[in-house]
């Protein structure tokens, strides 16, 4: 099992640009996570799906941030416009959620971001 | 979901025993004890998880007191690879439909040889 798969690993982008990061869920699960983790605020869950349908969307920070999951195998996490502020570790988590479980969720790599 | 305290930071000399604290005096009857770590640059990963019983997997050991107010995790022989955040977090099981994890602060486990 490959496990979660981010892409890319690291970023580096000048303000305005606009920034894709991609997620590869583990297969066979059905809930997917975005988080972002700064020193300041520490790891906090932007947006999460379940069965492709995002769940709460609250923890996103504003209109420039928008999250996809077309199918059960692949979600974006776009930042657009990109601002210095948003330079942070973005991590994407997935879970099976089907049976009665504990809804263990696996981690990916992380990219990190850095926006000039 | 329940709010967790944890110590800031802790220190364990290699091959000990390192026991890490956590309260949640306001846990819920439904809620569960979920421990995570995060070794630098890398994203966190599941330890265990436990309800009311003690729990042990190849990993870690939790032990829950009986009034579920407070834990600790167990690393029984801790070694330099276990230097890590280890994040305690309280949160009810959904079947059927997936939860998110709400991170606090954790405490750094700094292994030291």
């Amino acid at each position: 099992d490959a496990g979660v798969i981010q892409s890319p690993r690291h970023e580096v982008t000048e303000m305005g640009q606009e920034v894709t990061l991609r997620c590869k869920p583990i297969s066979g699960h059905n809930s997917l996570f975005w988080y972002r983790q700064t020193m300041m605020r520490g790891l906090e869950l932007l947006i999460y799906f379940n069965n492709n349908v995002p769940i709460d969307d609250s923890g996103m920070p504003e209109d420039r941030f928008s999250a996809k999951m077309p199918n059960a195998s692949f979600s974006t996490l776009k930042i657009q416009p990109s601002e210095p502020r948003d330079s942070a570790v973005y991590f994407c988590a997935s879970s099976s959620s089907r049976a009665l479980s504990y809804n263990e969720q696996f981690f990916g790599p992380g990219t990190r971001l850095t926006v000039l | 979901d329940a709010k967790t305290t944890q110590p800031t930071s802790m220190d364990c000399a290699e091959g000990r025993a390192a026991n890490l604290p956590c309260n949640h005096s306001t846990i819920s009857g439904n809620e569960y004890v979920y421990w995570y770590r995060q070794i630098h640059s890398q994203g966190p990963q599941y330890i265990i998880h436990g309800l009311k019983n003690n729990e042990t997997n190849e990993m870690a050991s939790l032990i829950i007191t009986e009034d579920r107010k407070s834990s600790t995790l167990i690393l029984p022989h801790a070694t330099l690879r276990d230097t890590a955040v280890y994040y305690c977090i309280v949160r009810a099981i959904s079947s059927g439909s997936a939860r998110q994890l709400t991170f606090g602060s954790g405490t750094q486990l700094t292994v030291l040889p």
